[in-house]
């Protein structure tokens, strides 16, 4: 099984800061990788796939890169709307998800 | 608009059975792979089991597997999770996904609101 890495698992920061979340796969997934944030009580949103895609009608603040075994989404400004949590996903070989991270307010 | 609507969920005892249930609508069901993920109370995400659009490719997690079974009625544009044997640790809220698939790796593009399952004597 593949096994996801999230780190950190908590991050506090402040509006308009530059935030970057790491994602590390136990073995290679080349650019099957997504990233996903989700409110409390609300479904998980979908925001990158294949890696560094940008999901139809995500802020282009929020990028993605890596390939195979290191991952790392970035938040370029940060924005009220943006603290929440967010997960990482392989899709190489069926699903799984990194712990998650929570960006708190600083 | 898409969107996926979950039921099924509900208070049952250790050991017993119950089937969860996801309407579609707004996409082209039967062209779509279908996902069940799970989330614990205040904990992450856990994939759960995955079903190709004709239902020739299925999947379980290891926590599920022989106790839970996917399938679809591409006829009703629905999706299913029959759960049995169920646990204490089966206790969470159960999502449906929608899966984008480019060949063979797909990813969730759409997620239901979910049903919760609580497992307890």
């Amino acid at each position: 099984d593949i096994q996801m890495t999230q780190s950190p698992s908590t991050l506090s920061a402040s509006v308009g800061d530059r935030v970057t979340i790491t994602c590390r796969a136990s073995q290679s997934i080349s650019t099957w990788l997504a990233w996903y944030q989700q409110k409390p009580g609300k479904a998980p949103k979908l925001l990158i796939f294949k890696a560094s895609s940008l999901e139809s009608g995500v802020p282009s603040r929020f990028s993605g890169s890596g390939f195979g075994t290191e991952f790392t989404l970035t938040i370029s400004s940060l924005q009220p709307d943006d603290f929440a949590t967010y997960y990482c996903q392989q899709y190489n070989t069926y699903w799984t998800f990194g712990q998650g991270t929570k960006v708190e307010i600083k | 608009e898409v969107q996926l609507v979950e039921s099924g969920g509900g208070l049952v005892q250790p050991g017993r059975s119950l089937r969860l249930s996801c309407a579609a609508s707004g996409f082209t069901f039967d062209d779509s792979a279908m996902y069940w993920v799970r989330q614990a109370p205040g904990k992450g995400l856990e994939w759960v089991s995955g079903i190709s659009w004709n239902s020739g490719n299925i999947g379980y997690a290891d926590s599920v597997k022989g106790r839970f079974t996917i399938s679809r009625d591409n006829a009703k544009n629905s999706l299913y999770l029959q759960m049995s044997s169920l646990r204490a640790e089966d206790t969470a809220l159960y999502h449906c996904a929608k899966g984008h698939c480019s060949s063979t790796s797909c990813h969730g593009d759409f997620w239901g609101q979910g049903t919760l399952v609580t497992v307890s004597s």
